[in-house]
């Protein structure tokens, strides 16, 4: 079945710096990707999203970037704040479902002031 | 501005209860989702629904039910509470047929004793 692979699970970082998080997925026919930030007892929220006919999204200090002859996408966030630090989870559509989405094991983001 | 709203944040049951977890959104979304979040497995979805009186199983739906008699709402139901559905449980829903993005509900923390 579809699948989605994302790494690392943990990622510390020192404020200031960027921090990458990479995600791979198995159906070729998915067609959408989008970003979901979770901070600690809250709901998880759409931070950005990229369809496939798009290579780089970008919005202020967040971008995603979508291989999809690798089937891969990245999160990227330059100039961490201690503010980003959250769980971060990357999904992609499946295909012939009418809006269902696979989603990632997610990515525990801790910032260092 | 899309709100999805869940009946409660914290739940205690015994094992053997019947337990309702209900789910409302008030943008007139055609998708409604169900899912378990577990540390370290992400989002599972359990059941989801694409329209009144219809609903589909997801990648868990054993020891779960659902109910959708209206648009807004989306009811789980767990028959007979097991110590095992422990877990945080998480409403979602998107607009429309292929409409993606889904919103998250602040989710439901259930505790099976």
């Amino acid at each position: 079945g579809e699948n989605v692979e994302q790494h690392p699970s943990t990622l510390s970082v020192q404020e200031g710096d960027s921090a990458v998080i990479k995600c791979t997925y198995s159906d070729s026919a998915s067609n959408y990707f989008p970003w979901y930030k979770q901070e600690l007892g809250k709901r998880p929220q759409l931070i950005i999203d990229i369809r496939s006919n798009v290579g780089e999204k970008k919005d202020q200090r967040i971008a995603v970037t979508l291989n999809k002859t690798a089937k891969h996408f990245s999160l990227h966030i330059t100039e961490t704040q201690p503010e980003d630090s959250a769980v971060y989870f990357c999904a992609a559509s499946i295909r012939g479902s009418q809006g269902n989405l696979i989603f990632g094991k997610g990515t525990k983001l801790s910032v260092k002031p | 501005d899309v709100k999805v709203t869940q009946s409660s944040r914290y739940l205690v049951k015994r094992t053997g209860e019947k337990v309702f977890l209900e789910c409302v959104q008030d943008m007139d979304h055609e998708n409604m989702f169900w899912y378990r979040q577990d540390p370290g497995l992400g989002l599972r979805l359990i059941y989801f629904s694409y329209d009144v009186k219809m609903k589909e199983k997801g990648d868990i739906p054993e020891g779960y039910s659902v109910s959708r008699e209206k648009k807004e709402r989306f009811s789980l139901i767990l028959e007979s509470a097991s110590t095992n559905q422990t877990s945080m449980y998480l409403c979602a829903s998107s607009l429309q047929q292929s409409s993606y993005e889904q919103y998250f509900g602040p989710g439901t923390r259930l505790t099976v004793t």
